[in-house]
C-alpha cells in the first residue's frame, strides 16, 4: 500500500509560469517532509524540506506547502525554468523511535518546461 | 568531485551469478543508506549503516541480500544467487547523523539479471 503518493505522472508547464506539484500521504506519523529532484543517469538530489510543525517553507524559486489536515503537500516553482524539467519524488520520514533515514518515496512526478 | 560514488555503475550478470556494489560516501557523512529503485517507481528503503553498525533494514532485504561497512567508511551490497526480480537500480546515500532527512544520492548502480 502506497503510504506516499503522487497521483500525477508528468506535469507539462511553459517557462515563466508556476510548476505546482501535489502529493499525498496516509500515515499520520510522518512528520518530516521533502522533494527530491531526479535528472537522467543521476541520483535524486534534495530539493527542499518542511518539518509538520511548519505549513509552509521557502527557498527561493521553491516553495512547498503543507496541509496536515488534508495530508497532503505541494511544491511550487516559480518561476519555472527549462533547466527545472526532471522528476521530482515527494519523501516521508518519522522520528518516532528515533529513526531518522527511512525515507518512503513517491513514484515521482516527471516535470517538463517548454521554452 | 566529493560527492557519493558508486561502482560498478552497470553491471549484467546471468540468473544465479552473486553480485557485489560498492559505495563511497560523502567522507565525513556517518549515515550510509541502500535504496532500490525500479522502473516507475520511488526508491525503496533497503537498509542504512551509522558508522559500522547496521540499525535498521527493510522486509525487502531478503536473506540473499547482505550489506557491510566494515570500517564505517564504505559499504558493498552483496546479492546471492540473483534472480530476474532483483533487475533494478540500486542508490546509495549518505548523510549526516543528525540530518538524516537530507541524503545525498549517488549516480547508482544498474543491476539487469538476465
Amino acid at each position: 500500500d502506497q503510504q506516499v503518493k503522487q497521483n500525477s505522472p508528468s506535469l507539462s508547464v511553459q517557462e515563466g509560469r508556476i510548476s505546482i506539484l501535489n502529493c499525498d500521504y496516509t500515515n499520520s506519523m510522518f512528520d518530516y517532509f521533502l522533494w527530491y529532484k531526479k535528472y537522467p543517469a543521476e541520483g535524486p538530489t534534495f530539493l527542499i524540506s518542511i518539518s509538520s510543525i511548519k505549513d509552509k517553507n521557502e527557498d527561493g524559486r521553491f516553495t512547498v506547502f503543507l496541509n496536515k489536515s488534508a495530508k497532503h503537500l505541494s511544491l511550487h516553482i516559480v518561476p519555472s525554468q527549462p533547466g527545472d524539467s526532471a522528476v521530482y519524488f515527494c519523501a516521508a520520514d518519522m522520528n518516532y523511535g528515533g529513526s531518522q533515514g527511512n525515507l518512503i518515496f513517491g513514484k515521482g512526478t516527471k516535470l517538463s518546461v517548454k521554452p | 568531485d566529493t560527492g557519493v560514488s558508486q561502482d560498478p555503475r552497470h553491471k549484467i550478470t546471468k540468473r544465479g551469478q552473486n553480485v557485489t556494489f560498492r559505495c563511497d560516501p560523502i567522507s565525513e557523512h556517518n549515515r550510509l543508506y541502500w535504496y532500490r529503485q525500479t522502473l516507475g517507481q520511488g526508491p525503496e528503503f533497503l537498509t542504512y549503516f551509522q558508522n559500522e553498525a547496521q540499525l535498521e533494514k527493510s522486509r525487502l532485504l531478503s536473506d540473499r541480500f547482505s550489506a557491510e561497512r566494515p570500517k564505517g567508511s564504505f559499504s558493498t551490497l552483496e546479492i546471492q544467487r540473483t534472480e530476474q526480480g532483483d533487475s533494478a537500480m540500486y542508490l546509495c546515500a549518505s548523510s549526516f547523523q543528525g540530518r538524516g532527512h537530507e541524503q545525498y544520492f549517488g549516480p547508482g548502480t544498474r543491476l539487469t539479471v538476465t
